[in-house]
């Protein structure tokens, strides 16, 4: 069973906190993402990452950073939370042009 | 930019009604293009894929590269299609930048 899977349901932070997002994958893909979930918006690609320590930004990079160490582990950072970054964060993976496997989501409220 | 627009935010039809879920791509070449899933409290899911040419859950999308169009179809919707459903794209070539659009909700009333 494939499995994408992301640190915290729920997250409670405050303005200015340095926020970690940890998200993991057992399938050995090459491709991971991180998206924010927004009502109305959609998905927004935040940033991607190809290989280990290769990333691209996405549509909407500002505020945030990657770190890709190791293969199955891609983080998303938040140097300073604001509270225009509450939102749900999604995390992916796919091997070359396949199909996106999803994790559960992080619910992240900035206050 | 590479887009994808679903033009409805929600769909509202009744149980056995025909479905037909918008979803248009800026022209690029050939894209490959998706549709995924999300019922409630569950995770994001692929549903279909336009180069599978499958049916899934009786749904359909044909590619329309003259209008740009990978619409979803199903001829008679059920509540258990109630969900929001998001057409993505990937570009042509093999750049692996996956592209979403904003989502439609599809409610099914009994």
């Amino acid at each position: 069973d494939v499995k994408v899977t992301q640190s915290s349901r729920y997250l409670v932070k405050r303005t200015g906190e340095k926020v970690f997002l940890e998200c993991v994958q057992d399938m050995d893909h090459e491709n991971m993402f991180w998206y924010r979930q927004d009502p109305g918006l959609g998905l927004r690609l935040i940033y991607f990452s190809y290989d280990v320590k290769m990333k691209e930004k996405g549509d909407i990079p500002e505020g945030y950073s990657v770190s890709r160490e190791k293969k199955e582990r891609f983080s998303l950072i938040l140097e300073s939370a604001s509270t225009n970054q509450t939102s749900m964060y999604l995390c992916a993976s796919s091997k070359a042009r396949q199909e996106a496997f999803f994790g559960q989501g992080t619910r992240l409220t900035v206050v | 930019a590479q887009r994808v627009t679903q033009p409805e935010k929600l769909l509202s039809v009744f149980k056995g009604a025909p479905v037909e879920l918008k979803c248009n791509y800026s022209y690029s070449g050939s894209p490959e293009l998706f549709w995924y899933v999300q019922y409630s409290r569950q995770r994001l899911q692929l549903l279909l894929r336009h180069i599978s040419r499958e049916s899934i859950k009786g749904f359909t999308a044909d590619l329309n590269k003259g209008e740009t169009s990978f619409h979803l179809k199903k001829p008679f919707a059920q509540e258990e299609d109630s969900a929001m459903y998001y057409c993505a794209r990937l570009p042509a070539g093999g750049y692996n930048k996956l592209i979403f659009g904003a989502g439609t909700r599809l409610a099914v009333h009994p």
